[in-house]
Parts: C-alpha cells; structure tokens; sequence
C-alpha cells in the first residue's frame, strides 16, 4: 500500500527556534493535511492544503504557522518560533479527491521543544 | 460544528471477549465517520469508514461499527479480542465536503489481557 513519509521522526528544538517539518504525500494525491496530538490528547487538526493554498485551518494555526508545498512532492509545515506548547506529535496526512476518500497519515514526526 | 464523544479513555478486555468500543458524534449535516488506530510509536492506520451507504461496516483486522442515526452512534466492534489488537483507537467525523478535516475523538486505549 502506498505510504505519507515524515521527517525527521523525532526533533529537538530550543524554544524560540524554527523548526521545519517534512512530508512527502502520495504521489497521485491532492489534497494535503497536518495534525498534531499533545501527548495525552487529542489529535488535532492544523490545516487542510489544496491547489497550492490553504483551504482550512484551525484557530491553532497561527502566524508561527506556515505550510508550502515547494517542489510538487514534499509538503511542509514550518514554526517560525516555537514555544514550549509547540511540543507534540505531527501528523501529515493526504488523500486522493473526493470527500469520505480514505486518509492516508504519516507515521508522524515528534517534535520537542526545550 | 461537529464533535466527537468517545466513552471511556481505556477499555481492558480478555483475550477472545468481545471488544465494544463507544462513539457518540454530533454533526449538523450527514457525517463521514472513522475509526483509526495506533499502534505505539505508528501514525494512525484506517480501520473503517463509514460514507452513507451501508450503515453495518466492516474494516480491517475483524472490527466492524455499526451507524446509528437515532443515536448518533458508531460504536467499534470485534467479536474476540487478539493481544495484538491492544492500541489507542480514535473516532473522527468530516462532514464530507472535499477537502474538508477530521475531528477526532479523545481516543480509547484498548488492553488485551491473556
């Protein structure tokens, strides 16, 4: 089966720093997604990506957020500064077209900031 | 808005019991609704969807939901439990326009005793 590939797995940051973390979707996929999960909680949704722009996001995706899709494969999501509640498991997930389509996730990248 | 209400964050079960895992969904339109699962230290793995159709679903690894309106339930269930069904299971519901997110719920750890 086809898989979303996160990088790194895990990230250390100091607390101000940015941070950058990658996604490569399925390759025939469009629409383009990034979750978090604090540890303990639920998993959250961030911001949903279609023809090369945000068509969603949630009150957590704030100014220090940022996603690009650079090259056509890979897909970013960036904290231009992050603070300590920063800290959680990031989820990249993508699916093909059409509503209800399965959603594919990534196995997701634990970022810790310090 | 919608939301999802997962009843009990852990559920221990023995091997070969049945597992009844609980969802409650409040949606303002006809829902999408999901189970995922995560295994530790994995992304989240799509067990069932429901999308209108059938409302008895049936997924992978023996689990199936059944979609009720009236209670607005879409309850998980195995008729016998194996020790490597032991995972953090999520229900999420999308209202099924394309492109649109997920909401999860808080997520229900199943244990399998031997």
């Amino acid at each position: 089966e086809p898989e979303v590939t996160q990088t790194p797995s895990h990230q250390v940051t100091q607390m101000g720093q940015e941070v950058i973390l990658r996604c490569v979707p399925i390759s025939n996929h469009l629409y383009f997604y990034w979750y978090r999960q604090i540890l303990g909680q639920k998993v959250e949704f961030l911001v949903s990506f279609y023809n090369n722009e945000i068509s969603e996001k949630s009150e957590i995706f704030d100014d220090q957020f940022s996603v690009e899709r650079p090259d056509g494969s890979n897909f970013t999501l960036k904290i231009r500064s992050t603070k300590l509640e920063d800290s959680a498991m990031y989820f990249c997930a993508s699916r093909k077209d059409r509503a209800g389509e399965k959603l594919f996730f990534g196995s997701g990248t634990q970022l810790s900031v310090l | 808005a919608q939301s999802v209400t997962q009843l009990g964050s852990h559920v221990s079960v023995s091997e070969g019991a049945l597992v009844l895992l609980r969802c409650n969904y409040s949606s303002s339109v006809p829902p999408y609704l999901f189970w995922y699962v995560q295994y530790p230290n994995q992304g989240l793995q799509l067990l069932l969807k429901y999308t209108s159709a059938a409302t008895l679903v049936k997924g992978i690894n023996g689990f199936e939901a059944e979609f009720k309106k009236s209670e607005t339930s879409f309850h998980l269930t195995k008729p016998s439990a194996h020790m490597s069904d032991a995972a953090e299971y999520f229900c999420a519901v999308s209202d099924g326009n394309a492109g649109n997110m997920l909401t999860f719920g808080g997520g229900t750890r199943l244990m399998v005793k031997p």
